[in-house]
């Protein structure tokens, strides 16, 4: 299983962009790079999932290296309703495989 | 298309009485993942079901803790003889098919206060 590694918080003004990096340096092949938030008394939600280089869809983008070993997680012009905690994970992609979220990087949005 | 359901949402329960949690996952999913997450910390895995079978379970204490997922139903957690430290959010996912992937959706939790 593809250990990850982010930052525990950060701290970004409205407005700014907010980018979260993650390194998973033992990714396999058959492995995506998975986004999850969570706010506060909610379980967490699919953001955003990739196998290389950039996807982007309506509330984030993502950035993968050519060795995958690390992505970024980029969030444009943050609001304060953007202030959660975000997973980084890896999913492998040839059936199950258990999945346990780290403590992920706790985002807080400052006015 | 409702989300997935579990509740009750806040579950209180006495030292060494029986908490059962229950996930309806969303409709046409057969999968179900449930995870525990203590205060600031992640999520933990606990079991992987599919309708009537247990696929994962090595997430899940040995002792006091079950699940099922029977052909007609929710999916039921259930932690016998509770103690203060099974105290947490409890959170369960439903996917169309295996793994965490892109159609996996999770519920909002039952949070276990045991006093």
């Amino acid at each position: 299983l593809a250990k990850t590694t982010q930052p525990i918080s950060m701290d970004s003004y409205e407005g700014q962009e907010v980018n979260i990096t993650c390194s998973h340096n033992n990714i396999a092949t058959n492995d995506y790079i998975t986004w999850y938030q969570q706010f506060p008394s909610q379980g967490p939600r699919f953001i955003i999932q990739g196998y290389k280089t950039k996807v982007t869809n309506e509330v984030a983008s993502l950035f993968i290296p050519a060795d995958r070993k690390s992505s970024t997680l980029s969030l444009p012009r943050v609001s304060l309703s953007d202030t959660a905690v975000y997973y980084c994970l890896v999913v492998f992609s040839g059936g199950y495989q258990k999945v346990t979220f780290g403590t992920g990087t706790k985002l807080q949005v400052i006015p | 298309n409702a989300g997935v359901m579990q509740n009750p949402r806040h579950l209180v329960r006495r030292r060494g009485q029986e908490a059962r949690l229950r996930c309806s996952p969303m409709k046409g999913h057969s999968h179900v993942y449930w995870y525990r997450q203590l205060p600031e910390e992640g999520l933990k895995f606990m079991v992987y079901l599919q309708k009537e079978n247990i696929i994962d379970e090595s997430g899940m204490p040995k002792e006091r803790f079950s699940a099922e997922f029977p052909k007609e139903g929710p999916s039921i957690l259930r932690i016998q003889q509770v103690v203060r430290g099974d105290s947490a959010a409890y959170f369960c996912a439903s996917s169309p098919w295996k793994g965490m992937n892109t159609e996996a959706f999770f519920g909002q939790g039952t949070r276990l206060t045991v006093v």
